[in-house]
């Protein structure tokens, strides 16, 4: 398995502001994913993070509102740019270790917009 | 089913209760069953990833089974400790890496 932590842990943040949350894997992966999960609903992707070229995004989400940078195969940021009440949620970085399906999960980073 | 379904949202049980949920999939195009166990503050934790119609897994008092060709998982937890109270979510994917979650079943196991 791989360990994975974020920072900040949570945050608090003003209307029209912008928030980066990073992300560091303790050993290379080739797979990073970002997730959130809005309050009552469920866990539901945002992007894949890729190494070296520009970020696969879900339906729904777009580069302009959520910037991912991916610079090495251990560390990623993700940008909440923007923000409005509607982002208050938990986001989560996750990624794909080793020759298995399962996908581990960072801590996640708890937002709340104001 | 379009989504992934859980049930029920919310369980509350006395220690040494034994327990279940239910999480139902779209069974179309589909590779792989994720159970996670979700703790406040912390990282959510892999329980079992399942991909055979019949699968059937165990870790200490819990344990998965599989129906792919009707499109549900159960999760069983045998003698519940208050240390199982969590958040138990569960996923599903098709070819590609996105996890497909329901919202999660919350238990929690008093003494």
């Amino acid at each position: 398995s791989a360990v994975i932590s974020q920072k900040p842990s949570r945050d608090i943040c003003q209307r029209g502001t912008s928030l980066t949350i990073q992300c560091q894997v303790d050993s290379q992966v080739t797979m990073m994913f970002w997730y959130r999960q809005q309050p009552g609903q469920s866990l539901t992707l945002i992007a894949t993070a890729n190494q070296g070229s520009e970020a696969t995004y879900e339906s729904g989400f777009v580069i302009d509102k959520f910037p991912i940078s991916r610079p090495n195969l251990t560390f990623s940021t993700l940008t909440v740019s923007n923000m409005s009440p509607e982002d208050s949620s938990i986001y989560l970085c996750s990624v794909i270790s080793g020759q298995t399906d399962t996908q581990y999960f960072g801590p996640g980073t708890r937002l709340t917009v104001l | 089913i379009l989504n992934v379904e859980q049930s029920p949202q919310s369980l509350h049980v006395q220690e040494g209760d034994s327990t279940n949920f239910t999480c139902s999939f779209p069974s179309s195009n589909f590779y792989a069953l994720h159970w996670y166990r979700w703790e406040t503050a912390k990282s959510p934790e892999a329980l079992f990833v399942m991909t055979l119609n019949g699968d059937e897994k165990k870790k200490g008092r819990i344990s998965a089974t599989l129906n792919t060709k009707e499109g549900y998982s159960y999760l069983y937890i045998k003698g519940s400790q208050p240390e199982d109270s969590a958040t138990y979510l569960c996923a599903s994917s098709n070819s590609g890496y996105a996890l497909n979650f329901g919202k999660g079943t919350s238990l929690l196991v008093t003494p």
